[in-house]
Formats: C-alpha cells, structure tokens, sequence
C-alpha cells in the first residue's frame, strides 16, 4: 500500500530532550511538509521540502531541525529550543500529479 | 495579515440537516483552494479542491464548495448531513496559485461538526 507512515504514534521525553520524529513516504513525492497541529489552531507549517538535500522553514521553524538525504525521508528534530513542543505532528507530501497533499496518521509528542 | 478565518469552530448538527461551514481568505490574485477532513482518528483526508474553472466543486462523500472570488469566500456544503459526517473540517488556501506539485498550503483553524442521530 502506498502511503506515509510516521511513527512513533505517542512520544513521551523529559524537558530539554531532543527528540526525533520519523516521517517516510513510498508514493514517490518529491515535496514534503511537516505541520503542528494544536486545539483551535489548525495547522501550522514547520518544515518543508520540494526536493532531496533542500529544505525551507515554514512559518514556526523555531526550536525545530530537518533533514532531507533521500526523497523518501523527512525526519524532524525537536530540539530543546522549542519552547512549547508539546503537540500534535503531521507529516505530508505531495506530487505535481495529484496536486495536493497527502498526510500521515500523526505523533503526538509530550514533553513534561 | 493575510489569512484563512474560519468564523464556526464549533458546529451542532442533526442527522438530515443541511450543512454550510464558511471559510474566507485575505489573498489577493490566483489561489488554490482546499477542504481537508479530519475523521476521529483518522487522517486528514482531501474533500475536495478548486484551481480553476466551475466555481462550484463537487467533492467526496456528497460534499461541494463554491468558490466566489469577490467575496474571497470557498464555503462547504453538504444538503443532508449524516452522523458519520462527525468530524473536523479544514479549510486551505495556497496562495501562491501555481499548479504544480508543490503546495505551500495556509490552513484555517478548522471547524468541529459534531452530527448527533
């Protein structure tokens, strides 16, 4: 089955804790995003990638880290920078033939 | 600043009513226009979208939207809602326009619609 995967589902650290969530994709996309997603507050854009070893910040880049080293790839570091990371975290992707953005089943991170 | 407002956070729906959940942008020019659904549980799922042409979109699951560019409006419809509709709707908006593979999406706060039988 094509698909993005992110995992863990549920991840639990300690306050000034990096922590690393996992995000692959095998509908061979080149672009790939990664939001935060908090009550009342839709989605909001922390990462993104159009291409392998490229990667712009969104528009809450803040305290977060990316890497891009395969097209199917997109890991995101939170690092201890991050002021408030405890949320809900979507990974997505998209094609020039579908035109629109395909989203993982999410990880909620705590951080206490 | 510019922005995608969704004014209903929270909706209340019987089964069998008609559904309208509004959604408004602040972008001037060519945009692309988005419904995201996010069922409990679930992914967020596509509904549908708009890039061009018949400014009224039919999308999954009996829904439609209807772009109308002077209002900067691309509201959700649905005439007959059902109980298994429950779930969190999101509006998006790449302002950009470029119909290309990339989609740098701007997103609304989302609406709740809870359908009770």
């Amino acid at each position: 089955d094509g698909g993005i995967t992110q995992s863990p589902k549920y991840l639990f650290r300690k306050e000034g804790q990096n922590v690393t969530l996992s995000c692959e994709q095998n509908l061979n996309h080149d672009a790939m995003y990664w939001y935060r997603q908090d009550p009342g507050q839709g989605l909001r854009l922390i990462y993104y990638s159009q291409i392998v070893n490229d990667f712009q910040k969104g528009d809450i880049a803040e305290g977060y880290s990316v890497s891009r080293e395969k097209k199917e790839s997109f890991p995101l570091t939170v690092t201890s920078a991050q002021k408030n990371p405890t949320a809900f975290y979507l990974c997505a992707s998209s094609s020039g033939l579908a035109n629109e953005q395909y989203f993982g089943p999410g990880t909620r991170l705590t951080v206490t | 600043a510019q922005s995608v407002s969704q004014h209903n956070h929270h909706v209340i729906l019987s089964e069998a009513a008609s559904l309208e959940l509004g959604c408004n942008y602040s972008y001037g020019g060519t945009v692309n226009l988005f419904w995201y659904v996010q069922y409990p549980g679930q992914h967020l799922q596509l509904l549908l979208k708009y890039f061009s042409g018949d400014p009224l979109v039919k999308g999954i699951k009996g829904f439609e939207a209807e772009f109308i560019k002077s209002k900067f409006s691309f509201n959700l419809r649905k005439p007959s809602v059902q109980w298994s509709d429950t779930a969190e709707y999101f509006c998006a908006v790449n302002p950009s326009g470029w119909n290309t593979g990339f989609q740098k999406l701007v997103f609304g706060t989302g609406t709740r619609l809870l359908v009770s039988p």
